[in-house]
């Protein structure tokens, strides 16, 4: 299976802050990369898909970015509903494979 | 609009085997791809096993092959997570999501305890 490794596990950070999660694969995924954001006691819900789609509703504050084995999502301006915990998740092969997560927590 | 509704969750044994099943409407089953995505207390997200369309490609996390088997019925609008030899560490939130991979739509989760 791939391995995906995100980074940091866990940050702080104040409303407005430009925020950025990084992740990375074990192996070239091209741009087979997704982003989850998941609220605690909530099922995930799918923010970006193929490195920097955003799903329909999601605010465009939140942008991705990346290919091959390196990919970030980004949030430029955090705000109140943001602090979440993040996940990837590469869709390149069939047996997909989340990263470990990121909680963005409040400063 | 789209529901998924899992259930068959709870307490069952080390060694003990358990049926997931989860209950689809509001979209066309039978034409996605679903899975099975889990999630231990605390922990992150594991994808688990999905399967196709007509049930004839089935793919699954190299550590649960042999012990957890997907299936669906599209007559029923229902996928399924057969899970045996459970053991502590299968202790875990099991949520249904469709897609095999882009997951746009996921169930609540059913809790599976496994403990003696």
């Amino acid at each position: 299976d791939i391995q995906m490794t995100q980074s940091p596990p866990s940050l702080s950070a104040s409303v407005g802050d430009r925020v950025t999660i990084t992740c990375r694969a074990s192996q070239t995924i091209n741009t087979y990369l997704n982003w989850y954001q998941q609220k605690a006691g909530k099922a995930p819900n799918l923010l970006i898909s193929a490195t920097s789609n955003l799903q329909s509703g999601v605010p465009s504050r939140f942008s991705g970015s990346g290919s091959g084995t390196d990919f970030t999502l980004t949030i430029t301006s955090l705000q109140p509903e943001d602090f979440a915990t993040y996940y990837c998740q590469q869709t390149y092969v069939t047996t997909r494979t989340f990263g470990g997560g990121t909680k963005v927590e409040i400063k | 609009e789209v529901q998924l509704v899992e259930s068959g969750g709870g307490l069952v044994q080390p060694g003990g085997s358990l049926r997931l099943s989860c209950a689809a409407s509001g979209f066309t089953f039978s034409t996605f791809w679903m899975s099975w995505v889990r999630q231990a207390p605390g922990k992150g997200l594991e994808w688990v096993a999905n399967i196709n369309q007509d049930g004839s490609e089935k793919y699954y996390v190299d550590s649960l092959k042999g012990r957890f088997t997907i299936s669906r019925d599209n007559a029923k609008n229902s996928l399924y997570l057969q899970m045996n030899s459970l053991r502590a560490e299968d202790t875990a939130v099991y949520y249904c999501a469709r897609g095999g991979g882009n997951h746009d739509f996921w169930g609540q989760g059913t809790l599976v305890t496994v403990s003696s």
